[in-house]
């Protein structure tokens, strides 16, 4: 069974670098064609691919946040790392990782964590 | 980037009633948009991809069509617990981009 889990802070200030972590459970980031996908959603709105990362080690950026953005991989622990820099109350979101099945267009996110809701205030 | 534009933004419904979503890209994504469901305080969940697959577990009465830039979703005989939120999401482009959403309510 896969499972995904977020974890880190519940509020950040303005300014500050955000860190969330995403565990994965039936599922090894090393294994061909693994590829995980941080997506945030603001309250009431619609969600915003952020990043992804694959099983061998290429990394993709949201265009617009890519400066601000670092992907990354633990893979003794097996989980993914998301670091945002600079947040800005506008930042504020429930940030979920998922797995992106598939490859190129033919992509799809299946398994979603519970996702982590993080204030900027 | 491409932009994908869902109508209407909410539409009440009841059920047994058949409910048609439509979603509209800026340009051609060939077939690639997929459509999530979404509850209150919980992630989204895949029930369509390439524009008309049924996710593994996805009630029959959900459909999908459309390619290029319209598309579509449709429930038949909508069930109490079909009451939610629908995205549809393109993936022709690595953004990804995700449409406004659609609330289906009773």
């Amino acid at each position: 069974q896969v499972t995904l889990k977020e974890s880190g802070p519940a509020l950040v200030k303005p300014t500050q670098t955000l860190t969330l972590t995403c565990t994965l459970s039936g599922l090894s980031l090393t294994a061909t064609g693994v590829r995980v996908s941080w997506i945030r959603q603001p309250p009431g709105k619609a969600p915003e691919w952020l990043a992804r990362i694959d099983w061998d080690g290429d990394k993709f950026y949201n265009a617009s946040l890519k400066t601000r953005l670092t992907i990354s991989t633990a893979t003794s622990k097996n989980q993914v790392v998301l670091v945002m820099t600079n947040m800005d109350p506008e930042d504020t979101a429930t940030y979920y990782c998922a797995r992106a099945f598939g490859s190129g267009s033919y992509s799809y996110f299946d398994y979603w964590g519970q996702g982590i809701l993080v204030t900027v205030s | 980037d491409i932009q994908m534009t869902q109508s209407p933004s909410s539409l009440s419904a009841s059920v047994g009633d058949r409910v048609t979503i439509t979603c509209r890209a800026s340009q051609s994504i060939r077939v690639y948009l997929n459509w999530y469901q979404q509850k209150l305080g919980t992630a989204p969940k895949l029930l369509i991809y390439t524009a008309s697959t049924l996710q593994t577990g996805v009630p029959a009465r959900f459909s999908g069509g459309g390619s290029g830039t319209d598309f579509t979703l449709t429930i038949s005989n909508l069930q109490p617990e079909d009451f939610a939120t629908y995205y549809c999401q393109q993936t022709e482009s690595p953004s990804g981009s995700f449409g406004g959403g659609t609330k289906v309510e009773v």
